[in-house]
């Protein structure tokens, strides 16, 4: 069974910029959440999606948006990239509410 | 609100230690507790897991038992390895259908041959 997959691995951008980041969840798992990770603050939630709709939020600005299709593949956009945005963007997926989160090796974003 | 609170690291052992790494929680009810681990340039993954009090969720020899009377989920092994080298997080699971899953800041354990 293929387990959560997030593409591209490693990224680098420039100030300014936008970036779209996708995440494939787990086969019959519907829900997904992204997380920032930094050295500095750690695993921040961003979103969750389930079944196409937002469920849950972070505290990140607007600049940070994502969005769920009907496959519950998912993608996160940041827009107006900042030198603080430069992080591991992590997804996970699960089957349902109650249970465990399955996650995805990553996305590295570096922002110049 | 709920919470998680671990042990900050960074925890240095020697091969074949002894470890325990503490984790307490906040919670209104009864959610499930989970421990996950990190390797360098990796994604989180599950480690082990309990859904109710008194279960114990074990896995790779790692071992940690829900107690609901201390509010604890702590993570022990007998004998570390250099390989158990990473970073761990202790974590509460959603209750509710809108919760999300609320996780500690990490554990960086570091295990010298």
């Amino acid at each position: 069974k293929a387990g959560v997959t997030q593409t591209p691995r490693y990224l680098i951008k420039t100030r300014g910029q936008q970036v779209t980041l996708s995440c494939s969840p787990i086969s019959g798992h519907r829900s997904v959440s992204w997380y920032q990770q930094t050295p500095g603050q750690g695993l921040q939630f961003l979103f969750e999606y389930f079944s196409e709709t937002q469920r849950n939020k972070g505290n990140f600005p607007g600049r940070f948006s994502g969005r769920q299709f009907s496959n519950s593949r998912s993608e996160m956009n940041v827009s107006t990239l900042e030198l603080g945005d430069s992080a591991l963007y992590l997804c996970a997926s699960k089957r349902g509410s109650n249970t465990e989160a399955f996650f995805g090796q990553g996305t590295r974003l570096t922002v110049v | 609100g709920d919470s998680v609170t671990q042990m900050e690291g960074p925890v240095t052992l020697s091969e074949e230690a002894f470890l325990t790494i503490n984790c307490t929680y906040t919670a209104t009810g009864y959610p499930s507790l989970f421990w996950y681990v990190q390797y360098p340039g990796e994604g989180l993954q599950l480690l082990l897991k309990a859904t109710k009090a008194d279960d114990k969720g074990s896995n790779k020899g790692f071992e940690a038992t829900y107690r609901k009377e201390t509010t604890s989920f702590h993570l022990e092994k007998g004998s570390v390895q250099v390989s158990d080298s990473a970073v761990y997080f202790c974590a509460l699971g959603p209750m509710n259908r809108d919760d999300k899953i609320i996780f500690g800041k990490g554990t960086r354990l570091h295990i010298l041959p």
